[in-house]
Parts: C-alpha cells; sequence; structure tokens
C-alpha cells in the first residue's frame, strides 16, 4: 500500500542550529513530493514541491528539500532556525495515477528553544 | 486578497445536531477539497469536488455529506454529528487537482461534538 512516514512526533531545536525533519515514502512509483508548513492557528501552506528535475529544491522562508530516490526520502532541512519556524510540518505525497490525490504524513511538531 | 475562507472558527454541538460548515474560495478554482486533522493521524480527505456539481469520496466519507453547486461554495454538512466527529477540518482549494497545482488552504475549523 502506498504511505508516508514522518518518523519524528515532536523535535525541539535551538534558535540558530540547524533542522532536518524526515520523511520517508513506499509507492509504487516516484511521486510528486511536498512539505507543508502549519503555524499555530493557521491553515497549512505549501513550502516547496519535488516533480522532477534538480533533487535539491528550494521553498519559501529559507528551506530547502532534498528527493533521494535510493533512500525513498524527502528531507527538509533549514541552515538556521527561527523562532517563528516552531510550527508542525507535513510532508506529502501524490501521484497523477492515483487520481491526483494527496497523502499527507502525521506531523512533525518542531519547537524551537530561545 | 486570494483566500479561502470557513466559518465558523469554532463550534460546540450536541450529537445528533444538524450543522453546516462553510467554505469559499476567490480564486476561481476548480478544485475544493475537504480535510479532518486527528493528533497522530495527519490530514485524512473527507470529500472532494473536481467542478461544480461533482462531488466525490475521499478516505473518511462516512457522517459526512458535500455539495457544489456554485464553484465558490464547498459546504461541509454533517446531518447526525457524533463524538467521534470531534476535529479540525480543513478546506482547501486548487486550480486544478492537488498533485500538479498547489493547494490553498482555509484557516480551519475546530468543531467539538459532545
Amino acid at each position: 500500500a502506498q504511505s508516508v512516514t514522518q518518523p519524528d512526533i515532536h523535535i525541539t531545536v535551538s534558535e540558530g542550529a540547524s533542522l532536518e525533519l524526515r520523511c520517508n515514502y513506499s509507492y509504487g512509483a516516484t511521486p510528486y513530493l511536498f512539505w507543508y508548513v502549519q503555524s499555530p492557528g493557521q491553515g497549512l501552506q505549501l513550502l516547496l514541491k519535488y516533480f522532477s528535475g534538480d533533487t535539491l529544491v528550494q521553498g519559501i522562508k529559507g528551506f530547502e528539500a532534498e528527493f533521494k530516490r535510493s533512500q525513498s526520502s524527502f528531507n527538509l532541512r533549514k541552515p538556521s532556525v527561527h523562532w517563528s519556524d516552531a510550527a508542525e510540518y507535513f510532508c506529502a505525497v501524490g501521484l497523477r495515477s492515483s487520481g491526483d490525490k494527496l497523502t499527507f504524513g502525521t506531523g512533525t511538531r518542531l519547537a524551537v528553544r530561545p | 486578497e486570494a483566500q479561502v475562507t470557513q466559518n465558523p472558527r469554532y463550534l460546540i454541538t450536541v450529537t445528533g445536531k444538524k450543522l453546516t460548515v462553510t467554505c469559499s474560495q476567490n480564486m476561481n478554482h476548480e478544485y475544493m477539497s475537504w480535510y479532518r486533522q486527528d493528533p497522530g493521524l495527519g490530514l485524512r480527505q473527507i470529500y472532494y469536488s473536481m467542478n461544480v456539481e461533482v462531488t466525490d469520496k475521499g478516505d473518511v466519507p462516512e457522517g459526512y455529506k458535500v455539495s457544489r453547486k456554485e464553484k465558490r461554495n464547498f459546504p461541509l454538512i454533517l446531518e447526525s454529528p457524533s463524538p467521534n466527529q470531534t476535529s479540525l477540518y480543513f478546506c482547501a482549494s486548487s486550480l486544478r487537482g492537488t498533485v500538479t497545482y498547489e493547494q490553498y488552504f482555509g484557516p480551519g475549523t475546530r468543531l467539538t461534538v459532545t
């Protein structure tokens, strides 16, 4: 069955430290890959997406993600975290052939230590 | 301003009392969708609509109804709410579909059924 896994439920990092949030998927083909952020009391906002081409993609707010086909992973990174990055982050995957439907991971809640 | 609006933002109701959560978008998007978000489960799609008068079930449609009489509106109806429908609900829209085109999310409706 198709699935997406975010193994870390909660992560706490210090402000200014680097960040990596993990996302693994299990699909029959390479899916389209997304990262969304949900700030407290807000809806989800798209950070970045990968469809094809360069495996390192840049997004908004200084985030980037790297697609690694051999590891079925699409990890989100930021070199220096700001207090405003505290939020919940969702990885999502989709296949055009699956009816153009996104499947979301269970989310990783990020806390930022001053 | 391009946006998806939902009303109400917060709702407490009792078992069996019919309710409607409204969703409206001003971007002339064809695709609209409802999700529910539960701790540890991420976002799960309830229903979606590819265009006016075209709706289909998502992953968790039981206990919900939708309609799409106008392009901009996509209300979610709970005809007989039960406590297991206590959740955070998001409406989303995109130009067409969810994989190729960016989804825009509303701010969410927190529903409590007692």
